[in-house]
């Protein structure tokens, strides 16, 4: 089955703590996109990547760090810069064409 | 600079048509998109419009206007489990997507 998985589904951390949370899609799809999603806005862009190695600060990347080191994987670190980090975060991939984003389920991170 | 405008909320009733209209400002355009995302789930692909005009995919159509800047999302026969919010998208010419901030529809019995 083909598809995007991200854990934890919940995950809460303290303040001044950097945490990670995962991406993996098995769709063999080249670029990969980290959202953000605040109740009332739109999807925010934090990082995206379009090639293994390689990847660009979407609209609102301060606070946040990611890499791609393999096709399938593009972590997301949340460091403490992050001003308000408590959201929930979706990682989608897509293909060159015909362009749809495949989101993963998201994980919503609680940051006390 | 870009923006995307959709309507907060909309109430319709089980087994009614429902109208759920979306405009756009972006630097350039390839294409848009709508999503549908129930609440606390990730959002799902329904329909992509690059062309004017209709897009017919079951119960679910989609509809593009370049020169007005405008799409809508028409959902027919309603049912309980099209309780969700639409989140309309427009591809711009760097082929990032400018998301709106959705439209969460609630439907009566």
């Amino acid at each position: 089955d083909g598809g995007i998985t991200q854990s934890p589904k919940y995950l809460f951390r303290k303040e001044g703590q950097n945490v990670t949370l995962s991406c993996e899609q098995n769709l063999n799809h080249d670029a990969m996109y980290w959202y953000r999603q605040d109740p009332g806005q739109g999807l925010r862009l934090i990082y995206y990547s379009q090639i293994v190695n390689d990847f660009q600060k979407g609209d609102i990347a301060e606070g946040y760090s990611v890499s791609r080191e393999k096709k399938e994987s593009f972590p997301l670190t949340v460091t403490s810069a992050q001003k308000n980090p408590t959201a929930f975060y979706l990682c989608a991939s897509s293909a060159s064409e015909p362009y749809e984003q495949y989101f993963g389920p998201g994980t919503r991170l609680t940051v006390t | 600079g870009q923006n995307i405008d959709q309507p907060t909320e909309m109430t319709a009733t089980e087994g009614a048509i429902v109208q759920i209209n979306c405009t756009y400002q972006t630097s350039g355009f390839n294409g848009l998109f709508w999503y549908q995302q129930h609440a606390g789930e990730a959002p799902t692909f329904l329909s992509y419009n690059v062309l004017d005009g209709l897009e017919e995919k079951g119960r679910f159509s989609s509809f593009l206007s370049r020169s007005k800047g405008y799409s809508y999302l028409l959902l027919k026969e309603l049912q309980m489990k099209d309780s969700a919010s639409y989140l309309c998208a427009v591809m711009d010419s760097n082929y990032q997507l400018i998301w709106g901030a959705g439209t969460k529809l609630i439907i009566k019995p």
